[in-house]
């Protein structure tokens, strides 16, 4: 079965420290991988996605993600955390089908 | 802002009711996606539309139907509506539909059956 774990519910990072947030996946071979971001009341917005090639992808807002085919993850890092990137977060998996992580709910203390 | 719309932001209504959710695409987009965002469930794909057509199917229930308009609008109709049906309701638009379209998501709408 596909399936998304992001094992981490809630993170509080201190603004300016650095982010790391885990997400592992199952599915029958190797999928597409995205993460997005919701702020509350809004929609989920694209940060970033792996289809092939270069394993470390860019996204928006100073984020990366390195895809480790071994381990089956595609964590989400940003080097210095803002205030303004208190959000949930949500790595999914899949092709027009996305599968959803449970999410990571990500607190800035200043 | 995605570029999607969705309407209304908010509805509550009865068990036993029935609701009609509408999405706009983003402009140029021939592809609509639907998803519900519920506290037990997570985020889940219910159904995929592509030009008119219907493309790909998840976890929607029997109760729930979808379609795309020749404008390229969607609706979802949710019925006989149980308090489980409560939760956010998405929907994203793409390009054409292919595998690495991306999807862009509206702000959802807020269903709450009391």
């Amino acid at each position: 079965a596909q399936s998304v774990t992001q094992p981490d519910i809630h993170i509080t990072v201190s603004e300016g420290a650095s982010l790391e947030l885990r997400c592992n996946y199952s599915y029958g071979a190797t999928p597409y991988l995205f993460w997005y971001v919701q702020s509350p009341g809004q929609g989920l917005q694209l940060l970033l996605k792996y289809f092939s090639g270069d394993t470390l992808v860019q996204g928006i807002k100073g984020f990366e993600a390195e895809f480790k085919r071994s381990q089956s993850s595609f964590n989400l890092r940003k080097p210095s955390v803002h205030w303004s990137d208190a959000a949930e977060y949500f790595c999914a998996v899949g092709f027009q089908k996305l599968v959803f992580g449970t999410g990571t709910r990500l607190l800035v203390s200043p | 802002d995605s570029g999607v719309t969705q309407t209304p932001k908010h509805l509550i209504t009865a068990t036993g009711q029935r609701v009609t959710l509408r999405c706009s695409p983003r402009s140029g987009d021939l592809s609509v996606y639907w998803y519900q965002q519920s506290l037990d469930q997570g985020l889940q794909f219910l159904i995929q539309y592509y030009n008119g057509e219907e493309r790909a199917k998840g976890n929607i229930l029997e109760r729930f139907s979808a379609q795309q308009f020749p404008d390229l609008h969607s609706e979802l109709n949710l019925s006989s509506l149980e308090l489980g049906d409560s939760a956010l309701y998405f929907c994203a638009s793409s390009a054409d539909g292919q595998h690495t379209d991306t999807q862009y998501f509206g702000p959802g709408t807020r269903l709450t059956v009391l």
